[in-house]
């Protein structure tokens, strides 16, 4: 079974912390994203890497930085967190393998609110 | 014009019924096609993923896939409450011809399943 974790599934932070949301994959899989959900959204794609230390803006990069220094890690960074940013946070991996769908399977999700 | 959309619902059926859930998209070209179950406050789930035209059965869920009419439809037998959440659709997005990695998701339908 495919496996994705996150570090927390809910986390309050002040206006202005530095914020880190880890996310772990154990199936070797190349690609992963992070997303935020916001109700009458939807799901909103923040970064996209699709491998080690390569990385791509999705659609609101804005605020945001993230790190892959490990296949299996995908950290996404809050620079100086608004309250604008209270959101639901959520991690997907995909493998690239020829022989699969390529879904992406998500992770539980971390509910961010910032104070 | 969006490029995978859905009724946001709710769609209400009584327990035991079928429920039909669909979606439209507009990349003509696209191959594959996913649908996710969403509980509130929890993360997608993937549930089914159909390549070929025609039906495509596991349990109670059948996806049905109509590329000339460019719509995927997500029918669930005998309904129950447990049944009671968002589905999402969603389809890869693609750069040309080259699918990008990455997934265009559709606002979702809200389920509901009346005892």
């Amino acid at each position: 079974d495919v496996k994705v974790t996150q570090s927390s599934r809910y986390l309050v932070k002040r206006t202005g912390e530095k914020v880190f949301l880890e996310c772990v994959q154990d199936m070797d899989h190349e690609n992963m994203f992070w997303y935020r959900q916001d109700p009458g959204l939807g799901l909103r794609l923040i970064y996209f890497s699709y491998d080690v230390k390569m990385k791509e803006k999705g659609d609101i990069p804005e605020g945001y930085s993230v790190s892959r220094e490990k296949k299996e890690r995908f950290s996404l960074i809050l620079e100086s967190a608004s309250t604008n940013q209270t959101s639901m946070y959520l991690c997907a991996s995909r493998t690239r393998r020829l022989d699969s769908y390529n879904e992406q399977f998500f992770g539980p999700g971390t509910r961010l609110t910032v104070l | 014009q969006k490029e995978v959309e859905q009724n946001s619902g709710p769609l209400s059926v009584p327990e035991g019924a079928i429920a039909s859930l669909n979606c439209t998209y507009s990349d003509r070209g696209s191959q594959s096609f996913f649908w996710y179950r969403q509980y509130s406050g929890k993360s997608p789930e993937l549930i089914m993923s159909i390549y070929s035209n025609g039906d495509k059965e596991d349990g109670r869920f059948t996806a049905q896939l109509n590329k000339a009419s460019q719509y995927v439809s997500l029918l669930i037998r005998d309904s129950q409450p447990s049944d009671s959440a968002t589905y999402l659709c969603a389809v890869p997005a693609r750069r040309g011809s080259s699918n990008t990695g990455k997934l265009i998701f559709g606002q979702g339908t809200t389920l509901q399943v009346k005892p």
